[in-house]
């Protein structure tokens, strides 16, 4: 399975810290995204990098890529009690039928 | 506004009923798909389209079952034969081809078997 793996499982911070997530994955990359989802609801698209790219950012979010380590993490700066959330990567495999596979996820809880 | 709709929001499953659950996309996205979420974990895939009149099986597809009449329309039925049913199902779809585009996901659709 291609599925990814988020680490940590569960992060705890005060708010206007940065949180840190980490992404592994398996096989070769087209490229990889970030989604948020909050409690109970959708996911919603925060970031794509590709296969190419090392960095990329989008306002308080950095997300970086390193296809030899199959890894990635995003960075939230200045973390504010609304980034409270579950965080997942999502890989769509270089030689694969273009599905789209979800890590296990990291719970994000921001402390005001 | 455009977007995905999932429906209902809550539904209930007596023991061997089948169900349906419904999605549709005013996207005009060419791919979508059905994703199982279950308490604490990741998206597992059930099924996704990527044309009318196709799909393919993800990585849990036993005991479901879907179809792709219109391009705006992907519902999911839950049979009998899925022993477990009880979890929280997200529809999404894409553009195109999945990894080079962002996914946009419906609200959810919670399932419980009583």
């Amino acid at each position: 399975s291609q599925q990814g793996e988020e680490d940590p499982q569960a992060l705890s911070i005060q708010e206007g810290e940065n949180a840190t997530m980490n992404c592994s994955y398996k096989t070769s990359i087209n490229n990889l995204q970030w989604y948020r989802q909050n409690s109970g609801r959708g996911l919603v698209h925060l970031i794509l990098i590709r296969s190419n790219e090392r960095e990329k950012h989008s306002g308080r979010l950095r997300v970086t890529l390193d296809t030899s380590k199959k890894s990635s993490s995003l960075l939230i700066t200045a973390s504010r009690a609304a980034d409270t959330a579950s965080y997942f990567c999502a890989t769509d495999a270089k030689f694969g039928n273009e599905k789209l596979t979800f890590g296990t996820g990291t719970r994000l809880t921001i402390i005001p | 506004d455009g977007g995905i709709t999932q429906s209902p929001k809550y539904l209930f499953r007596k023991e061997g009923q089948n169900v349906t659950l419904s999605c549709e996309q005013n996207l005009n996205h060419d791919a979508m798909y059905w994703y199982r979420q279950d308490p604490g974990q990741g998206l597992r895939l059930i099924y996704y389209s990527q044309i009318v009149n196709d799909f393919q099986k993800g990585d849990i597809a036993e005991g479901y079952s879907v179809s792709r009449e219109k391009k705006e329309s992907f519902p999911l039925t839950v049979t009998s034969a899925q022993k477990n049913p009880t979890a929280f199902y997200l529809c999404a779809s894409t553009r195109i081809r999945a990894g080079s585009t962002e996914a946009f996901f419906g609200q959810g659709t919670r399932l419980t078997v009583v």
